[in-house]
């Protein structure tokens, strides 16, 4: 089955500087990559995502990127706000198949300080 | 729309009770799955349905069951609770029909502790 690896597991950053979280997988038929955003006590929430058709996505402050032939994507939030801490999950999928869950990192703690 | 919806919020089992994690969604999605998101980890997958009368197992199924009667709703079962089912479970669906989004709506989440 498919295995997400997730770096790095917390990050620490100062307000207004880029976060970069890297996250790598192994099913080279994984087709669909989501990043969602955890809250404390909440569920998590998709923030951004990107199919295996397209190089980057952009949204704002944050941006994916995805390498097919080496199987990594990474997620990219500059200018970084005290709001953008939370724990950021990535994870893939593989729309072809039919209960299309998804397979999840481990997590990274993001702490932006003011 | 309230969305995902799981009760309880929290919940403490003594080993070998069993309890039922509610799931409600009112999206009418087809798609719903439950996670549990041990301390410090992803979330991992325990089971899932494509739509009503229809499940199936994910990762991490044993020790757990689930039942698809309506489209609304998805509980889990747990019938001999052990300590190794501490964990937050999660609940999420998502339509079935491929498209620029695949995107899964996540519940609150259910906080289980088994002494």
């Amino acid at each position: 089955g498919e295995n997400v690896e997730q770096h790095p597991s917390t990050l620490s950053v100062q307000e207004g500087d880029s976060a970069v979280i890297k996250c790598t997988y192994s099913d080279s038929a994984s087709n669909y990559f989501p990043w969602y955003k955890q809250e404390l006590g909440k569920g998590p929430q998709l923030i951004i995502d990107i199919r295996s058709n397209v190089g980057e996505k952009k949204d704002q402050r944050i941006a994916v990127t995805l390498n097919k032939t080496a199987k990594h994507f990474s997620l990219h939030i500059t200018e970084t706000q005290p709001e953008d801490s939370a724990v950021y999950f990535c994870a893939a999928s593989n729309r072809g198949t039919g209960r299309r869950a998804l397979t999840f990192g481990s997590g990274t703690r993001l702490q932006v300080q003011p | 729309n309230a969305g995902v919806t799981q009760t309880p919020k929290f919940r403490i089992l003594k080993i070998g009770q069993s309890m039922t994690l509610q799931c409600t969604q009112d999206m009418n999605h087809n798609y719903m799955y439950w996670y549990r998101q041990d301390p410090g980890m992803g979330l991992k997958l325990i089971y899932y349905s494509v739509g009503a009368g229809i499940t199936d197992k994910g990762e991490v199924p044993n020790g757990y069951n689930v039942s698809r009667s309506t489209t609304e709703d998805f509980p889990l079962r747990l019938e001999l609770a052990a300590p190794s089912q501490t964990s937050v479970y999660f609940c999420a669906s998502r339509l079935p029909v491929a498209g620029e989004r695949n995107e899964q709506f996540f519940g609150p989440g259910t906080r289980l502790t088994v002494l």
